[in-house]
C-alpha cells in the first residue's frame, strides 16, 4: 500500500517570494509522482510528473520538484509565486508496475499568495 | 483535442430524482474514471473503466451507477441519493489503465441533493 503526507495544510506567503510545498511517500515499490493543482471550482491540472530518468522536473510555469529517494520526497518549490499560484495543489503516487490504475493523493495543501 | 469535458456544470437535485452525469474525452484514452470529491479533500476514486469495461468500484453504494456506451463516454447515473452526497464529480481519462502516462481531469460537475 501507498501514502502521501503533505505535511503543511495551508502555505500563506507574499507575491514574489519564494516557496516550497513538501510531499513525502511511502511505498514499497518503485513509483511515479505527481503534482495537480486545482483551482476554485475547477478540476485537476497536472503540473508536473516524475517517472523516470532526471530527479529534477520542471513545469512550464515556473515550478520545479525534486525526486529524492533516499528521503522519500518529492517537495514543490517556485523561486518567486504571482497571486494567480493561489490554488489547491496535491501531490499524488502511483506505483509503476502493473496495477498502478491507481492514484494515491495527500490531503493537499492550499497556498495563498497575498499582495 | 486534449480535454475532458463533463456536463453539467451544475445540479441540483431531490432525494427522489433520477439524473445522470455525462463525461467526455476525444484523446483515445481507453481508461476512464470517476471521483468524488468533498470541500477541502482530495479526490476519491469510486469507479475505474477500461476498454470500456468496468475494472473497479471502490465499494460505491448502488445509488451511483456508472455506464461506459463507448470509448469516449462515460456516464454517471444517480438515484435516490442522499444529502452526504453532495460534492464536486470529476471524470478523468488515462491513455490505458496501466503505464507511465498521467490522468487528465475534467472540470466536474458541482452536485447538490437536497
Amino acid at each position: 500500500a501507498q501514502s502521501v503526507t503533505q505535511l503543511d495544510s495551508q502555505v500563506p506567503v507574499f507575491e514574489e517570494a519564494p516557496v516550497e510545498l513538501r510531499c513525502n511517500y511511502s511505498s514499497s515499490v518503485s513509483v511515479y509522482l505527481f503534482w495537480y493543482v486545482q483551482y476554485p471550482n475547477q478540476g485537476l491540472q497536472l503540473l508536473l510528473k516524475y517517472l523516470s530518468g532526471s530527479t529534477l522536473v520542471e513545469s512550464i510555469n515556473g515550478f520545479e520538484a525534486e525526486f529524492n529517494k533516499s528521503q522519500t520526497s518529492f517537495h514543490l518549490r517556485k523561486p518567486s509565486v504571482h497571486i494567480s499560484d493561489t490554488a489547491e495543489y496535491f501531490c499524488a503516487v502511483s506505483d509503476s508496475g502493473g496495477s498502478n490504475y491507481k492514484l494515491t493523493f495527500g490531503k493537499g495543501t492550499l497556498l495563498t499568495v497575498n499582495p | 483535442d486534449t480535454e475532458v469535458t463533463q456536463t453539467p456544470k451544475h445540479l441540483v437535485m431531490g432525494m427522489t430524482n433520477k439524473k445522470s452525469l455525462k463525461c467526455e474525452q476525444h484523446m483515445g484514452h481507453r481508461a476512464m474514471y470517476w471521483y468524488k470529491q468533498k470541500a477541502k479533500k482530495p479526490p476519491e476514486l469510486m469507479f475505474v473503466y477500461s476498454y470500456e469495461k468496468l475494472s473497479i468500484n471502490e465499494s460505491v453504494p448502488s445509488r451511483f451507477s456508472p455506464e461506459c456506451p463507448n470509448s469516449s463516454l462515460l456516464n454517471l447515473h444517480l438515484h435516490a441519493l442522499q444529502p452526504e452526497d453532495s460534492a464536486l464529480y470529476l471524470c478523468a481519462s488515462r491513455m490505458g489503465l496501466a503505464g507511465s502516462n498521467e490522468q487528465f481531469f475534467g472540470p466536474g460537475t458541482r452536485l447538490t441533493v437536497l
